[in-house]
C-alpha cells in the first residue's frame, strides 16, 4: 500500500524550516527518503530503520515514529539547492525480498 | 563509472515494438531494482534481483514484461509488443546488500511509446 506524502507542495523563501510526513496504514521496516529533480535521479538523503530513531546530516534529519508508522523529514533553513520532489519509500517486509513503495512526491520551492 | 548507468537515455518506440533497456549497477553490489515512473509520480516497484536470482517480479504489469540478470551484473528490462501506457521513464537502482541499506538510483530510461 502507497505511504501518504503531505503536504503535496510546499513554497518556501530562502531560510526557512520545512517538514515534510509519510504516513503509512502498515507497519514499516524502514522508511528512505529521496530527492529527486527534475529530469534527474532520486539522490539517497537517508534511511530510517525500525525502532523509532532519529538521524540527521548536515541541516536535514528524519524521525521515525514506529507506532504511528510515520516518518517526518525536517530541512533547517533551506537552500536554493533544496528545492525539488521528496520522496519517501517504505520496505514493510524487513525480510529483504521486496523493493521500496514510494509516496506521491511532496514538491519543494525554495525562493531566494 | 562510480554510479549506475542506464541505456540508452532516451527511447521512442513504435506500438508493438520489443525494447531492450539496460542498466549497470555499482560494482560489488548485490541487489538490483527496477522501478517505473510515471510524470508526476514516485517510482513504482517493478521487480528485484539478489545477484543472479529474481526474488519478487510481482510488480511487473504484465506478461510483456521481462527482466533478466544472468550474471549476476548486469541487467536487462525486455517490454515485448510495447503500448502507450508502457510510456514512463524506468529506473535502476543498486545496494551492496539488501535490506538495510541504501539504494542508488540511476537516471533512467525515458521510453516514449508512439
Amino acid at each position: 500500500q502507497q505511504p501518504v506524502q503531505s503536504p503535496q507542495a510546499v513554497i518556501l523563501r530562502e531560510g526557512e524550516d520545512a517538514v515534510i510526513n509519510c504516513s503509512s496504514s502498515k507497519a514499516l521496516y524502514s522508511v528512505h527518503w529521496y530527492r529527486q529533480k527534475h529530469g534527474e535521479a532520486p539522490v539517497f538523503l537517508m534511511i530510517l530503520l525500525k525502532g523509532g530513531e532519529q538521524k540527521g546530516h548536515d541541516k536535514i534529519s528524519a524521525s521515525f515514529n514506529e507506532k504511528k508508522q510515520q516518518s517526518s523529514l525536517y530541512l533547517t533553513a533551506s537552500q536554493l539547492s533544496y528545492s525539488g520532489t521528496y520522496f519517501c519509500g517504505t520496505e514493510i517486509g524487513g525480510g529483504g525480498a521486496d523493493g521500496l513503495t514510494f509516496g506521491k512526491g511532496t514538491h519543494l520551492i525554495i525562493q531566494p | 563509472g562510480a554510479g549506475v548507468s542506464q541505456s540508452p537515455r532516451y527511447k521512442v518506440a513504435k506500438r508493438g515494438q520489443d525494447v531492450a533497456l539496460r542498466c549497470d549497477p555499482i560494482s560489488g553490489h548485490v541487489s538490483l531494482f527496477w522501478y517505473q515512473q510515471a510524470l508526476g509520480q514516485g517510482p513504482e516497484f517493478l521487480t528485484y534481483f539478489q545477484n543472479e536470482a529474481q526474488l519478487d517480479k510481482s510488480g511487473l504489469p504484465s506478461d510483456r514484461f521481462f527482466a533478466e540478470r544472468p550474471e549476476g551484473s548486469v541487467s536487462t528490462l525486455k517490454i515485448q509488443r510495447t503500448q502507450q501506457e508502457d510510456s514512463a521513464v524506468y529506473l535502476c537502482a543498486s545496494s551492496l546488500r539488501w535490506p538495510n541499506t541504501e539504494a542508488f538510483f540511476g537516471q533512467g530510461t525515458r521510453l516514449t511509446v508512439v
